[in-house]
């Protein structure tokens, strides 16, 4: 039973690009999360999504990022046209519908921005 | 400032010895979690508290939740080089289950 499965693991962009994170839950977990850790800080939410629905972005900037889980495939975060403060680890967790159960990160992706 | 705090933020110790990390919270905490990260790799997750009061142990990974909910403690007892990394809690604190919010985490570096 694989864990949480991210690609790619690292990922270098040109300023102006654009960035596809791509993220696999655990086999039977229906809730992805994704979280962003800059240098030297914490992880920061960033967006709640079950399958074909997005419940909290919160924590997402509003403009050149959006985020997917679709009905079949693995979940996606999306930056266009990135910027160097871009850069950062990202990660993804999966969780299973019943509360209480914690979550499952992946290794995430490090996302350079040149 | 964090919402929160962990403390210390970096922690050298020598092989063997004990070592505590804590977790403070402002508010009620309705679940807390500890996950330990090394250099450019993935959170490996260590143990989930959710009652006041509540102990759980791994191997020889301690941690702890305090009656009033709002600090946890992680103590590893006779430390060995595969524990050095970074130790960062998450907490629940709106009781939502999700969105957690994220100390800072503590380097933790373990001497020969």
């Amino acid at each position: 039973n694989a864990g949480v499965m991210q690609n790619p693991r690292h990922l270098v962009r040109r300023r102006g690009q654009e960035a596809r994170l791509r993220c696999s839950p655990v086999k039977g977990h229906s809730h992805v999360y994704w979280y962003r850790q800059l240098p030297e800080e914490g992880l920061k939410f960033m967006v709640y999504l079950q399958k074909e629905n997005i419940i909290d972005e919160s924590g997402m900037p509003k403009e050149r990022f959006s985020a997917e889980f679709p009905k079949e495939g693995p979940s996606i975060l999306r930056i266009q046209q990135v910027v160097r403060g871009d850069s950062a680890a990202y990660f993804c967790a999966s969780s299973p519908p019943e509360v209480g159960y914690g979550y499952t990160f992946g290794s995430g992706t490090r996302l350079t921005v040149v | 400032s964090q919402e929160l705090e962990q403390s210390p933020q970096s922690l050298i110790v020598q092989e063997g010895k004990n070592l505590t990390i804590n977790c403070t919270s402002s508010k009620t905490l309705y679940g807390l979690y500890w996950y330990k990260q090394k250099y450019g790799e993935g959170l490996i997750f260590l143990m989930m508290l959710q009652k006041g009061g509540e102990e759980k142990s791994h191997e020889k990974i301690t941690a702890k939740l305090d009656e009033k909910k709002q600090q946890s403690s992680l103590h590893i007892t006779a430390s060995q080089p595969s524990h050095a990394g970074i130790y960062l809690c998450g907490a629940d604190i709106q009781g939502s289950n999700y969105q957690l919010i994220w100390g800072a985490g503590t380097k933790l570096i373990i001497k020969p």
